[in-house]
């Protein structure tokens, strides 16, 4: 089972360029989430998704936006990079029970200079 | 707003006992989750905890106070294996994760 998918695995992005990062799961899990990774702080909820069709924004959502247009894929865009966006990113899948264990793609290195 | 603490760093030598510490306080509580990522690699689930107490399991066992708003994650037996961060996250009422900085243990041979 493949589980969750990310890609591409690493990028290296000019400032001002836009970029999709692609998240695919194969669970039939509802919630779908993005975090990006930096050192010190911690994984921080960019966008989630409950169900398709919804979204929400997290933590620090500025710079990003998403769309779940089926069960299976939560693409993440980028549309104007700036390099604070420099950051290891991690799709993350669950069911929407509140013991649901989060399950973490393998990430994505992305830098933007 | 979410506020969950744990330490930066932790040796120990192997087949030694490490615990890790993770005091939070967060607007709502569905449970604490336990995570450990290898270096370059995506977190993996630990354990879970709701209720009060010690859940078990193998080498690692993880602690809940909820009145305390203190958890701990004790790794028994280390491996060389073990060394890795490992993550406290907090699910609070909607059921979103709330994570710490991570522990980064380093066990010595």
């Amino acid at each position: 089972t493949a589980g969750i998918t990310q890609a591409p695995t690493s990028q290296i992005l000019a400032a001002g360029r836009s970029m999709t990062l692609r998240c695919t799961q194969d669970m039939r899990h509802n919630a779908m989430y993005w975090y990006r990774q930096d050192l010190g702080l911690g994984l921080r909820l960019i966008h989630y998704s409950n169900t398709a069709g919804t979204t929400g924004k997290g933590e620090v959502p500025d710079g990003y936006s998403v769309s779940r247009a089926n069960t299976d894929d939560f693409p993440l865009t980028l549309a104007s990079a700036v390099p604070s966006q420099t950051s290891v990113y991690f799709c993350a899948s669950s069911g929407t029970g509140e013991a649901d264990t989060q399950y973490f793609g393998p990430g994505t290195r992305l830098t933007v200079l | 707003g979410q506020n969950i603490d744990q330490p930066t760093e932790m040796t120990a030598t192997e087949g030694a006992i490490v615990q890790i510490n993770c005091t939070y306080q967060t607007s709502g509580f569905n449970g604490l989750f336990w995570y450990q990522q290898h270096a370059g690699e995506a977190p993996t689930f630990l354990s879970y905890n709701v209720l009060d107490g010690l859940e078990e399991k193998g080498r690692f066992s993880s602690f809940l106070s909820r009145s305390k708003g203190y958890s701990y994650l004790l790794l028994k037996e280390l491996q060389m294996k073990d060394s890795a961060s490992y993550l406290c996250a907090v699910s609070s009422n909607d059921y979103k994760l709330s994570f710490g900085a991570g522990t980064t243990v380093t066990v010595r041979a």
